[in-house]
């Protein structure tokens, strides 16, 4: 079965620090990887995209890490910031789909607190 | 404002009313798709337009459900006889292929609560 896997489910970490979530996916033939940032109430905004070959990407303060060996990937948050208090998606995409249907995880809660 | 838009933003309606969403792509997207998302899940597919063509259903997509997507710009979804299941966020995204990848863009959603 086709399944994307984050955690923690949530987690709570103060201003500045650093933070990092994982993701596990068993989906097949895989094409791309994405985390995605989704603000409360807000449609999910892409952080990230990683293929295959790709086994790291920055964006800012965020890093996304891909092994595809292991099928495990990781975002990465520097010095964090208030406004980082969202629900981070790990999203796979299958090579075979033409639709470009995703494969969403049930996401990870994350709270900065001051 | 050149993202997608959906309307309304939020939907109340009693069990067994019938509901219908708006989305309005970017403009040059020929593609677009339906998601469902509950409290404290990701998103999940519903449905997806290419142009006006309907490619692709999830059987999550009852009866109830139906999408449209007349002229290839924007969509509707409606769902009929409403449950107090079906309250989530109804999510609408497009995107178009460039090479291998493409890149989803979300509208804000429609929250829908069913009393």
């Amino acid at each position: 079965k086709n399944q994307v896997e984050q955690s923690p489910q949530s987690l709570i970490i103060l201003e500045g620090k650093n933070c990092t979530l994982q993701c596990n996916y068993t989906v097949s033939p895989f094409s791309n990887l994405r985390w995605y940032k989704q603000d409360t109430g807000r449609g999910p905004v892409s952080l990230t995209i990683m293929t295959f070959s790709e086994n790291t990407k920055s964006n800012g303060r965020y890093t996304a890490t891909l092994d595809a060996d292991t099928k495990q990937s990781s975002l990465h948050i520097t010095a964090s910031q208030l406004s980082d208090s969202a629900s981070y998606i790990c999203v796979v995409s299958q090579g075979s789909s033409n639709t470009g249907k995703l494969i969403f995880g049930q996401g990870t809660t994350l709270q900065v607190k001051p | 404002d050149t993202g997608v838009s959906q309307n309304p933003r939020h939907k109340i309606t009693k069990r067994g009313q019938n509901v219908t969403f708006r989305c309005d792509p970017i403009s040059e997207h020929n593609r677009l798709y339906w998601y469902r998302q509950t409290l404290g899940q990701g998103p999940e597919f519903l449905t997806y337009f290419q142009n006006e063509a309907q490619l692709e259903k999830s059987r999550l997509l009852s009866d109830r459900f139906s999408a449209e997507r007349p002229k290839g710009s924007f969509s509707t979804l409606e769902i009929q006889r409403t449950e107090q299941g079906d309250s989530a966020m109804y999510l609408c995204a497009s995107s178009t292929r460039t090479g291998s990848r493409e890149t989803q863009y979300f509208g804000p959603g429609t929250r829908l609560l069913v009393l």
